[in-house]
């Protein structure tokens, strides 16, 4: 019953690495989002897509950039990674009818991404 | 821009305690109002939503929430709590200016004592 994928649940790297962070998803939804999770922020939209080669920036894009090649994969690339890049990542999909289809999210495991 | 408060951080409370969390939204039209629930180890998933219509609504696991439009909140609420409700909850606002995006609040963590 596997919806969304997150193709890493931890990872650690080093400042200046570059990451790519994957998730795919088999509902064949529009819409796919990248959240960072923060203990007492919530979550905060990195990015988020509605179509394929569409991206839209989110609440907090800087240091980040995301790739949508096909409709079922959403990457996120921190190209190069700091301290501060240090969270959960959540990736979401929701459907594509309307705005009220678009809020029903689904969410990934997660990655914790640790940057030493 | 949108904001979403979570007034409490972390709640502890025992079996069959009544549960009330607050969520409070800045933006005062149209909105469409979320509580998503993360359970230890598991996805974040959706809790109960509302659009229009009942201010009341109903969610799964005996949770429901209350629009109050000249409030500007819409705290969850649990008659009797168990255990197997200890998990994070994190109310979530969609407005017209916003397209597809939701704002997110801090999230609570409550913690049910056996």
């Amino acid at each position: 019953d596997v919806k969304v994928t997150q193709s890493s649940r931890y990872l650690v790297k080093r400042t200046g690495e570059k990451v790519f962070l994957e998730c795919v998803q088999d509902m064949d939804h529009e819409n796919m989002f990248w959240y960072r999770q923060d203990p007492g922020l919530g979550l905060r939209l990195i990015y988020f897509s509605y179509d394929v080669k569409m991206k839209e920036k989110g609440d907090i894009p800087e240091g980040y950039s995301v790739s949508r090649e096909k409709k079922e994969r959403f990457s996120l690339i921190l190209e190069s990674a700091s301290t501060n890049q240090t969270s959960m990542y959540l990736c979401a999909s929701s459907s594509g009818q309307g705005v009220r289809g678009a809020n029903v999210l689904t969410f990934g495991a997660g990655s914790r991404l640790t940057v030493l | 821009a949108q904001s979403v408060s979570q007034h409490n951080h972390h709640v502890i409370l025992s079996e069959a305690a009544s549960l009330e969390l607050g969520c409070n939204y800045s933006y005062g039209g149209t909105v469409n109002l979320f509580w998503y629930v993360q359970y230890p180890g598991q996805h974040l998933q959706l809790l109960l939503k509302y659009f229009s219509g009942d201010p009341l609504v109903k969610g799964i696991k005996g949770f429901e929430a209350e629009f109050i439009k000249s409030k500007f909140s819409f705290n969850l609420r649990k008659p009797s709590v168990q255990w197997s409700d200890t998990a994070e909850y994190f109310c979530a606002v969609n407005d017209n200016n916003a397209g597809n995006m939701l704002t997110f609040g801090g999230g609570t963590r409550l913690m049910v004592k056996p």
